[in-house]
């Protein structure tokens, strides 16, 4: 099993719609959950930090479900900009970040 | 306030070339990683160093070697370059405290003919 894997998709969404993404991990004694953003042939970006409560900014909200390990991005009233891919970052504890393959939105008018 | 930054951004090689992929932070970071990524994939680590000093191997360090002479420095040299090499490397740094995310390189496009 792979250490962080998520879906590839693509996922292809209408304007305006919510859609959501997971990514599990199986190293359970991971510590820190990031969700970045990737744009064609550009570096990744930090999206959000994902916290065991969960956390919301704007459209986008993360959440830890610990005991299942897994991580979920939500995206509500999706913008034709949201279209990217998006990685799920996993830490363990000695800083060494494990990158998903990422998944794929697609959003159209 | 620079941030990583990676030169060059594009480079062609032809095969048993050699070449170094600079990397340089301006933010006092501990942690600097060197990532490829093969079209359609993920990130996957090459090398890494906590330190001045210290580097260590990541999941796919074969062709590469890595020095750290200085806190700002983080070099990745390609000797005897090979097609397989071909792929998009990403300089990244973190304070390596805490809840901390991971900053960026623009990244360095090299193709191996």
């Amino acid at each position: 099993r792979k250490e962080v894997e998520q879906d590839p998709g693509p996922f292809n969404v209408p304007e305006g719609a919510t859609v959501a993404f997971n990514c599990t991990y199986s190293n359970s004694a991971s510590q820190s959950f990031f969700w970045y953003r990737q744009d064609c042939r550009k570096e990744p970006k930090l999206l959000m930090s994902v916290y065991s409560s969960g956390n919301e900014d704007g459209r986008f909200t993360a959440q830890l479900n610990r005991a299942s390990q897994y991580i979920s991005l939500l995206i509500r009233d999706s913008k034709l900009s949201d279209s990217a891919t998006y990685l799920c970052v996993v830490n363990r504890g000695s800083y060494i970040p494990t990158f998903g393959r990422g998944t794929s939105l697609i959003v159209h008018p | 306030n620079a941030g990583v930054t990676q030169t060059p951004k594009f480079r062609i090689l032809k095969i048993g070339q050699s070449m170094t992929l600079q990397c340089t932070q301006d933010m006092n970071h501990n942690y600097m990683y060197w990532y490829r990524q093969d079209p359609g994939m993920g990130l996957k680590l090459i090398y890494y160093s906590v330190g001045a000093g210290i580097t260590d191997k990541g999941e796919v360090p074969n062709g590469y070697n890595v020095s750290r002479s200085t806190t700002e420095d983080f070099p990745l040299r390609l000797e005897l370059a090979a097609p397989s090499q071909t792929s998009v490397y990403f300089c990244a740094s973190n304070p390596g405290q805490g809840v901390s995310p991971l900053h960026f390189g623009n990244g360095t496009r090299l193709t191996v003919t």
